[in-house]
């Protein structure tokens, strides 16, 4: 079975530009995070959507947008582009159920986004 | 919310020899404790978890510990192996839907052959 796919796995964007990282999860998982990990730092929670509905917030400035399709496909938006939004994106999916999440997260291999 | 401080930063150690990497949680209400190990141009993979109704848990060369009380949990590698230098990282969740996961700061470690 595929686990977590992103793409596209880098890129590079100048300042005030945006971009789009897209995550597939695994097959039959229904709820889909977003992670930023800066070099030399553990992953930062910014996003988790579950059922296509966001459920989970963290501490992110509102250039920063995510999506989940029926398919449980996901986007995350960043606008606006600084030069310290450059990090490597994480997706992760997970098998949440209605009452309590299992706790387990799958992560891709990740979006190295550079920007200069 | 939730701070989650790891120890140490990096760790080198001699094939065979035993890792611990320590952590510590500030928020009593988290309930869920993985540990992923990160290779070089990779996502970070579950190795291990533990949840707060359990003191402790083993998967062949590797086991978590959780105190409760202290509110810390470690990570013992024991017979290291090269193929388990990588880097570590520690997290603390409230579990349940839209509940995050507070990641540690990571710990490189280096078996020497």
């Amino acid at each position: 079975d595929a686990g977590v796919t992103q793409s596209p796995t880098h890129l590079i964007k100048t300042r005030g530009q945006h971009v789009t990282l897209r995550c597939s999860p695994i097959s039959g998982h229904k709820s889909v995070s977003w992670y930023q990990q800066v070099l030399g730092q553990g992953p930062q929670f910014i996003f988790q959507y579950y059922e296509k509905e966001e459920r989970g917030r963290g501490n992110f400035p509102d250039r920063f947008s995510a999506r989940q399709f029926p398919n449980y496909s996901s986007e995350l938006n960043v606008n606006a582009l600084l030069l310290g939004d450059s990090a490597l994106y994480l997706c992760a999916s997970s098998l949440e159920g209605e009452r309590e999440g299992t706790g387990e997260l799958f992560f891709g291999e990740g979006s190295r986004l550079t920007v200069l | 919310g939730e701070n989650v401080e790891q120890h140490p930063s990096t760790l080198s150690v001699q094939e065979g020899d035993s890792a611990v990497i320590k952590c510590t949680y500030s928020d009593s209400a988290s309930n869920y404790f993985p540990w992923y190990k990160q290779e070089l141009g990779k996502g970070p993979q579950l190795i291990i978890d533990i949840r707060s109704n359990v003191g402790e848990k083993k998967d062949q060369r590797i086991a978590v510990t959780l105190n409760k009380t202290a509110k810390h949990f470690s990570l013992h590698i024991t017979e290291t192996q090269p193929e388990d230098s990588a880097v570590y990282f520690c997290a603390a969740s409230l579990g349940g839907t839209g509940n995050q996961f507070y990641f540690g700061t990571g710990t490189s470690l280096t078996v020497i052959p």
